[in-house]
Formats: structure tokens, sequence, C-alpha cells
């Protein structure tokens, strides 16, 4: 079974902070992804990466970063953390550059910026 | 960004009881189709990706139908039991084949 781990459920942080959000997956899948879930706005799309050092923005990316300098590993960098992104964050991952891959997500992080 | 709507947003049916949910996205440059099924304080999980017209899929239960001409598939539940409580979301691939654009969701609930 693919396992995506990400490091924490629940962090709360404060307005300005440097804020990191680390996600793992075992099944050297190519492609990872962040998410946010916000209520009423379904899943939406921040960041992803279909290779190690490689990236695209989704369609949040505004106040956020991101780094993959190995495989299994995709962090999420808030530079410097606003009220505004509090919100639920989701990893997930997926074999290939093939739409025909599901994606396997992690159990989620649910950050609160004070 | 594509425009994917589910419907209804949110359903409460009887143990029991069968239903069915919506979802629509755009008709051209279709390239695939997922559902998955995230309940609460779990992830996310994925359920069928479906990538002909006409194509039906089938797990247990659950089962959906995909119309790409017409740009909608329905996510069917039969017999619907509490275990099935979750919110069930779609999503098409857009641009970059693996990159999706998720719908807001239909929220089940399942009571007895």
């Amino acid at each position: 079974d693919v396992k995506v781990t990400q490091s924490s459920r629940y962090l709360v942080k404060r307005t300005g902070e440097k804020v990191f959000l680390e996600c793992v997956q075992d099944m050297d899948h190519e492609n990872m992804f962040w998410y946010r879930q916000d209520p009423g706005l379904g899943l939406r799309l921040i960041y992803f990466s279909y290779d190690v050092k490689m990236k695209e923005k989704g369609d949040i990316p505004e106040g956020y970063s991101v780094s993959r300098e190995k495989k299994e590993r995709f962090s999420l960098i808030l530079e410097s953390a606003s009220t505004n992104q509090t919100s639920m964050y989701l990893c997930a991952s997926s074999a290939a550059l093939d739409s025909n891959q599901p994606q396997h997500f992690g159990d989620g992080t649910r950050l609160s910026i004070l | 960004i594509l425009n994917v709507e589910q419907s209804p947003q949110s359903l409460h049916v009887q143990e029991g009881d069968s239903t069915n949910f919506t979802c629509s996205f755009p008709s051209s440059n279709f390239y695939a189709l997922h559902w998955y099924r995230w309940e609460t304080a779990k992830s996310p999980e994925a359920l069928f990706v479906m990538t002909l017209n006409g194509d039906e899929k089938k797990k247990g239960r659950i089962s959906a139908t995909l119309n790409t001409k017409e740009g909608y598939s329905y996510l069917y539940i039969k017999g619907s039991q509490p275990e099935d409580s979750a919110t069930y979301l779609c999503a098409p691939p857009t641009g970059t084949a693996s990159k999706l654009t998720f719908g807001t969701g239909t929220r089940l609930q399942v009571t007895l």
C-alpha cells in the first residue's frame, strides 16, 4: 500500500513565522502535490512537482513556496504565515505524468495561524 | 481554472436507500475523471479513474458512469450503509495531465 505521511496532524503558529509542512511518500512516485481545503471551496492546488527539483505553481501559490530535494519528500513553506493561511493542508502523490493514475493522500495537517 | 460542479452539496439518506449524485465538467480536452471518497478524520481515497465515454465502473455497492460528450458523471450507491457517510469528490485532470481540479464535493450522511 502507498503510504503518504505528513509530519503533523495539528500545528499552531504565529503570524509572521516561517512554517514548514513536510510530506514523505514511500512508493517512488514521480508526482507530488500540496492542496489546501477550506469549507465550501473544495481542494485547491497550491504547488506540484513532477520530479526532483522541479515544481509548478498550482491555482493558489501566493504566499507559499515548495522544495523537493529528494524524490520521496515534498515540503510546503509558508514564508511569512498569515491568518488567511489557516486551513487544512493535504499532500498527495501519484505515479508518472499520466491522468489515469490516482492520487494517494496523506492524513492532512490542520494549521492554525494566530 | 476548470469549472467542476457537484450536486447536491449534501445529502441525508436512511440506511438501505439507494442514492446518486452528479459531477459536471467541461467536455472539451477530456483526459479522465477521478472519483474520491473522503471520510471524516481520514485521507481522501481513490474510488475510480474513468477514461472512456460510456465507461461504467463498480466497486462493491458503488458504481459510476461517464459521459464525456456532455461532460458529466454519476456516482451511485446501492443500499447505503452508515459507513458510506463521507464526502465524495470528483476531479478531472487539467492542463498537465496529472494535475486535478476538484469539485466541492457531495457530503453524504447515512443514518440508521
